[in-house]
C-alpha cells in the first residue's frame, strides 16, 4: 500500500533556478493538499485541490503554483526558488476537502536553496 | 501569535515514565485532531475528539478534550522508545483549511 508518494525526497537547488515536486496517491481521493513544515511553524498549507480541475490557494502561496493532473497527481512548481523556500514540503490527501476529515501525508521532500 | 500552543516543546524523558504535552487556545474548536510524526517520516492521524470532555484511549495514549473545547492534551503512560517523534495537535477549521500547532517533540531514551 503506497499511499501518498512524494518524489524527490530530497533536493538542492541554487536560487533562481525551478523545479517541480511530485506527487501521487492510489487511494482514490478527491482532494490533495500541499504544506510546507519549518521549525516552529508547524504545518502551513501552500495550495490544494479540493477535486479534480480546481486549486486554490492557502495560507502561504506566494512563490508556488500548483497543477492537479489528474485525480491522483498533484504537482508543486517553484519557478525561482529562494533561500526562504529551504523547507520540508508534505503532499497529503483526503476523500473530500471537508476538513475533520482524517488526512494522508507523504513521507515529504526535503529541499534546500542556496 | 500561533493559534494553536502547543507545550512543551521538547521533552526528553526515560522509558517507562508517563508524560502529558497539552494543546490550547482562545478559540473555540468544533474537532481536533492528533498526529504523530516519526523522523523522516509524514504526519499520521491518530485520534480526532469532538465533544467537550471527551476522552479517547489509543493503547497507552490517553486523549482529552476540554470541557470548552479550547484545549486538548495528550497523555503517555509508560513511554517506550517507539513513541519517540513529534506529536502535533491540529484544528479543523470547518472549511478546507486544517491548522496545525508547532508540536511537541518527544524523545524516550532506553
Amino acid at each position: 500500500n503506497a499511499g501518498v508518494t512524494q518524489t524527490p525526497k530530497f533536493q538542492v537547488l541554487k536560487t533562481g533556478q525551478s523545479m517541480t515536486l511530485q506527487c501521487a496517491q492510489d487511494m482514490n481521493h478527491n482532494s490533495m493538499y500541499w504544506y510546507r513544515q519549518d521549525p516552529g511553524m508547524g504545518l502551513r498549507l501552500i495550495y490544494y485541490s479540493a477535486s479534480e480541475g480546481t486549486t486554490d490557494k492557502g495560507e502561504v502561496p506566494n512563490g508556488y503554483n500548483v497543477s492537479r493532473l489528474n485525480k491522483r497527481e498533484f504537482s508543486l512548481r517553484l519557478e525561482s526558488a529562494a533561500p526562504s523556500q529551504t523547507s520540508v514540503y508534505f503532499c497529503a490527501s483526503s476523500e473530500e476537502a471537508i476538513s475533520n476529515q482524517p488526512q494522508h501525508f507523504g513521507d515529504g521532500t526535503r529541499l534546500s536553496i542556496l | 501569535t500561533q493559534l494553536l500552543e502547543q507545550s512543551p516543546q521538547f521533552l526528553s524523558i526515560q522509558e517507562g515514565e508517563n508524560l502529558t504535552v497539552y494543546c490550547n487556545s482562545s478559540s473555540v474548536f468544533s474537532s481536533l485532531q492528533w498526529y504523530r510524526q516519526e523522523p523522516g517520516e509524514g504526519p499520521v492521524l491518530l485520534v480526532t475528539v469532538v465533544t467537550g470532555g471527551e476522552v479517547k484511549k489509543l493503547k497507552r495514549l490517553t486523549f482529552q478534550f476540554g470541557d470548552a473545547r479550547k484545549d486538548s492534551s495528550l497523555h503517555i503512560t509508560a513511554a517506550q522508545p517507539g513513541d519517540t517523534g513529534l506529536y502535533l495537535c491540529a484544528f479543523p477549521t470547518g472549511g478546507f483549511k486544517t491548522i496545525f500547532g508547532a508540536g511537541t517533540r518527544l524523545f524516550v531514551k532506553a
